[in-house]
């Protein structure tokens, strides 16, 4: 079936510093790549997605780039802030979840100034 | 737009009693809805999908008759969990896909999540 495997956390970067967050995939079919966000306190949030391959999703200087040839769709962002400070999942879904999410385990990040 | 609510955001009950969580689709309609089940410090479980008007479809492990899903109407579900036990204790969280055409990117709008504690 359909998983999703991305890098454990937590990871503690300084302010400014480049962001790579791995995750890869295995699919059946033609899935879409989703990134979320999770805020402490907060309920999940859409960050960004791609829907087929070599789509790139970008939104508050975060991207991802969807790569089939790898199953992968990295997250990354050139320069983190405080504010970014959160737990990131990637998932995917296709048709055959009936378009239900599956989510990798969550990454923690934590930024310091 | 696109805001999901859930109700209550924290329940504490006790063994044996019986919760219900609202999940409401706030400015779309949602053909279809997701509960998502979120342990501490891990990733969210599927636990069913529920399709307006029809039965919903319980993931693997997941008891029916222990977590009881309605979906009546294009903008309301509802998960009872029937004679709560402590190890039920977790973070609920439901999903509303939006019907089309926000349904062709296959987005799905969360809820802030349920905090329930069976003491």
């Amino acid at each position: 079936g359909d998983s999703v495997t991305q890098m454990e956390g937590p990871v503690t970067l300084s302010e400014e510093a480049f962001l790579t967050i791995n995750c890869t995939y295995t699919a059946t079919g033609y899935p879409s790549l989703f990134w979320y966000v999770q805020y402490p306190g907060e309920g999940l949030q859409l960050l960004l997605k791609a829907t087929k391959a070599d789509d790139k999703g970008s939104n508050k200087g975060f991207e991802a780039t969807y790569r089939k040839e790898t199953t992968s769709f990295h997250l990354e962002k050139g320069s983190v802030q405080v504010s970014d400070s959160a737990v990131y999942f990637c998932a995917l879904s296709d048709t055959y979840s009936g378009y239900a999410l599956n989510f990798g385990k969550g990454t923690s990040l934590l930024v310091t100034p | 737009g696109a805001v999901v609510s859930q109700h209550p955001s924290r329940v504490i009950c006790k063994s044996g009693t019986s919760v219900k969580i609202e999940c409401r689709s706030l400015d779309f309609q949602a053909t279809t809805m997701f509960w998502y089940r979120q342990f501490p410090k891990q990733s969210l479980m599927l636990m069913a999908t529920s399709n307006e008007g029809s039965k919903a479809t319980y993931e693997q492990g997941v008891e029916k008759d222990k977590f009881l899903i309605n979906h009546a109407s294009l903008t309301l579900s509802t998960l009872t969990v029937t004679s709560a036990h402590p190890e039920d204790s977790s973070f609920y969280i439901c999903s509303a896909r939006a019907t089309s055409p926000r349904a062709a990117y296959n987005e799905q709008f969360f809820g802030p999540g349920t905090r329930l504690t069976v003491l």
